[in-house]
């Protein structure tokens, strides 16, 4: 069945390194591809999402490319702040109409100054 | 901003009790689905809601597990007799329609303590 491998936490950098959180899927046809975010006492909100092969999603600086190649969707910002200290959550749903979304584990991020 | 809210935001409880969860979805959404998450290992999905039933389920939503939306605001997921591996964190969730492009709104998630 379809799945989402993320890259095992917890990530700790310091304040305006560079971020990656790798994501890899499997999954039949094409899927659509998302990254969400759990702040500290709050529930899951989407960060961003990509709908086909080479889109780019993107949003509070953060980016992820769709690549269908390497069938991957890695979770990038180039300069983190304590504010982006969360949990993020890769996800993946099939191309085939209101089907579940499949979740990794999720990564745990802290951002210290 | 609507949002998805649920109640409690923690409840201990004792093996073989019912527990019920209770969710108020985004007014104008049409679909509905609960979550879970152990500790430590993914969301899983549990099930999915529309139109009044069930449109598609886990393996993990088994027989002691139900979903009503008993008034068209509340949506609940009932445990009817709880197990020590039913301890997660629900997370119940709400989308606007069925696109596969969709953006789904979660609440902030129901712990639940078995013992």
């Amino acid at each position: 069945g379809d799945s989402v491998t993320q890259m095992e936490g917890p990530v700790t950098l310091s304040e305006e390194a560079f971020l990656t959180i790798n994501c890899t899927y499997t999954a039949t046809g094409y899927p659509s591809l998302f990254w969400y975010v759990q702040y500290p006492g709050e529930g899951l909100q989407l960060l961003l999402k990509a709908t086909k092969a080479d889109d780019k999603g993107s949003n509070k600086g953060f980016e992820a490319t769709y690549r269908k190649e390497t069938t991957s969707f890695h979770l990038e910002k180039g300069s983190v702040q304590v504010s982006d200290s969360a949990v993020y959550f890769c996800a993946l749903r099939a191309s085939s109409g209101n089907t579940p979304l499949v979740f990794g584990k999720g990564t745990r991020l802290s951002v210290i100054a | 901003e609507p949002e998805v809210t649920q109640t409690p935001s923690h409840q201990v409880t004792q093996m073989g009790q019912e527990v019920i969860l209770r969710c108020v979805p985004i007014s104008n959404h049409l679909y509905f689905y609960w979550y879970r998450q152990i500790l430590g290992q993914k969301v899983e999905f549990l099930v999915s809601f529309y139109n009044n039933e069930i449109s598609e389920k886990s393996e993990i939503f088994d027989d002691q597990f139900s979903v009503e939306r008993p008034d068209g605001s509340n949506f609940t997921l009932k445990i009817r007799s709880t197990k020590l591996e039913d301890s997660a964190m629900y997370f119940c969730a709400s989308m606007a329609d069925g696109m596969d492009t969709g953006e789904l709104f979660f609440g902030e998630g129901s712990r639940l303590t078995v013992l």
